[in-house]
């Protein structure tokens, strides 16, 4: 399996423009999650689908932001418009969440590593 | 409110010796503890996990955990440091009340010396 797959690996962007970072999952898995990862503030959940559906979108940090996930492979979590602030690394994950839903494994990609300048 | 610490933000180890990197968690329900490793530039791979059963749980690459109730404690151990064993460390733990989300630690800094 080729894991989960995410594109671009590093974005650089200027404050305002529009970046979309996009996530293939495992086939077969039903759960995707997007994360943020920051020096300061460490790993954050910033939303959870369960069979595309948007589960839990408390992290995303403002309307700025906004993820889809308009069939089960594939994602995208796009910042419009983008701020310097928002540099970070963008991971998504997913699982195949069964029955026991906390204990099944969340595998993660590559990350995409956004600049704002 | 469900929470996990990661007590030291680095761990130095010379090649060869046994290491641990320690992990708390706090919960009100059963919990489900995570392992997971960071390397430069990557994503986050899974080692182990604990669900039930047996409290020393084995993993990837060597590495194992403890469960402790009592102490509340999931620490990573190894019997022999490798340099290849230096990265980023996560610990991370999900319950009902969580909504089975994983509650992440703020992650130790591995460092094995030749």
């Amino acid at each position: 399996d080729a894991g989960v797959i995410q594109s671009p690996r590093h974005e650089v962007t200027e404050m305002g423009q529009e970046v979309t970072l996009r996530c293939k999952p495992i086939s077969g898995h039903n759960s995707l999650f997007w994360y943020r990862q920051t020096m300061m503030r460490g790993l954050e959940l910033l939303i959870y689908f369960n069979n595309n559906v948007p589960i839990d979108d408390s992290g995303m940090p403002e309307d700025r932001f906004s993820a889809k996930m308009p069939n089960a492979s594939f994602s995208t979590l796009k910042i419009q418009p983008s701020e310097p602030r928002d540099s970070a690394v963008y991971f998504c994950a997913s699982r195949q969440t069964s029955g026991v839903n906390g204990a099944d494994t969340q595998y993660f990609g590559p990350g995409t590593r956004l600049t704002v300048l | 409110a469900q929470s996990v610490a990661q007590p030291e933000d680095q761990v130095n180890v010379a090649e060869g010796n046994p290491l641990t990197v320690k992990c708390t968690y706090s919960v009100s329900g059963n919990p489900y503890l995570f392992w997971y490793v960071q390397y430069p530039n990557r994503g986050l791979q899974f080692l182990l996990k604990y669900i039930t059963g047996d409290n020393l749980v084995k993993g990837s690459y060597g590495f194992e955990a403890e469960f402790n109730k009592s102490q509340t404690s999931f620490h990573l151990k190894k019997p022999s440091a490798l340099v290849s064993d230096s990265a980023l460390y996560f610990c991370a733990v999900s319950d009902l009340d969580s909504n089975y989300q994983l509650i992440w630690g703020a992650g130790t800094k591995l460092i094995i010396k030749p």
